[in-house]
């Protein structure tokens, strides 16, 4: 069975620039999270899709950044303009259908983002 | 707010040494906890998981961890570590929120040296 695939793994772009990052999860898990890991600090919840849906997108850090999920199966994050303190990695997480309580969740390898 | 923390930033070992990683979090509600651990150039892997019940959890590889309710703690443990333990250790908590978050420590760098 295919994990979590991220893509791309690593991108270092200019200031100002648009980057685009992408997850396919696990066939059929209807929950998707990304979160992300600035250096040396924790690894932060941005937002979690249900299906198509925005279940709950608290940890978004602004408007610079937008999460789709088009059809209920991969999943993109765009940041645009992107901006210095926006270097980290992005990880990309699923976990099966339903109420999240007992299921365990399974993360990608994360997309490494340097904005320079 | 919830918060985990992990009080070894970066721990050095040698082969055949015990391991004991602290992991407190801020919750006190009911809580699932995790420990997740990402070996160079892999994903994040589920090392252990505790949601009710007995305690004292085993986990793959021979990593245990003891949950304490009354000190917030979930500290993980193994008996004699190995040079492939060699990675970063997180501590994760998931609580009865209203959402399916996890809430992670900062990590936990483990170096073994043969």
């Amino acid at each position: 069975e295919a994990g979590v695939t991220q893509f791309p793994s690593h991108s270092v772009i200019e200031k100002g620039q648009t980057v685009t990052l992408r997850c396919d999860p696990i066939s059929g898990h209807d929950n998707l999270y990304w979160y992300r890991r600035v250096m040396g600090k924790e690894i932060k919840f941005l937002l979690h899709f249900v299906k198509e849906s925005k279940q709950d997108e608290s940890g978004m850090p602004n408007n610079r950044f937008l999460a789709e999920r088009t059809g209920g199966t991969y999943s993109t994050l765009k940041v645009q303009p992107a901006e210095l303190e926006d270097s980290g990695v992005y990880f990309c997480a699923s976990s099966p259908k339903g109420q999240s309580s007992g299921n365990t969740i399974y993360f990608g390898e994360g997309s490494w983002l340097t904005v320079v | 707010a919830q918060s985990v923390s992990q009080h070894n930033h970066h721990v050095i070992l040698s082969e055949a040494a015990s391991l004991e990683l602290g992991c407190n979090y801020s919750y006190g509600g009911t809580v699932n906890l995790f420990w997740y651990v990402q070996y160079p150039g892999q994903h994040l892997q589920l090392l252990l998981k505790y949601f009710s019940g007995d305690p004292l959890v085993k986990g793959i590889k021979g990593f245990e961890a003891e949950f304490i309710k009354s000190k917030f703690s979930f500290n993980l443990r193994k008996p004699s570590v190995q040079w492939s333990d060699t990675a970063e250790y997180f501590c994760a908590v998931r609580g009865a929120w209203g959402t399916d978050k996890l809430i992670f420590g900062t990590g936990t760098r483990l170096q073994v040296f043969p």
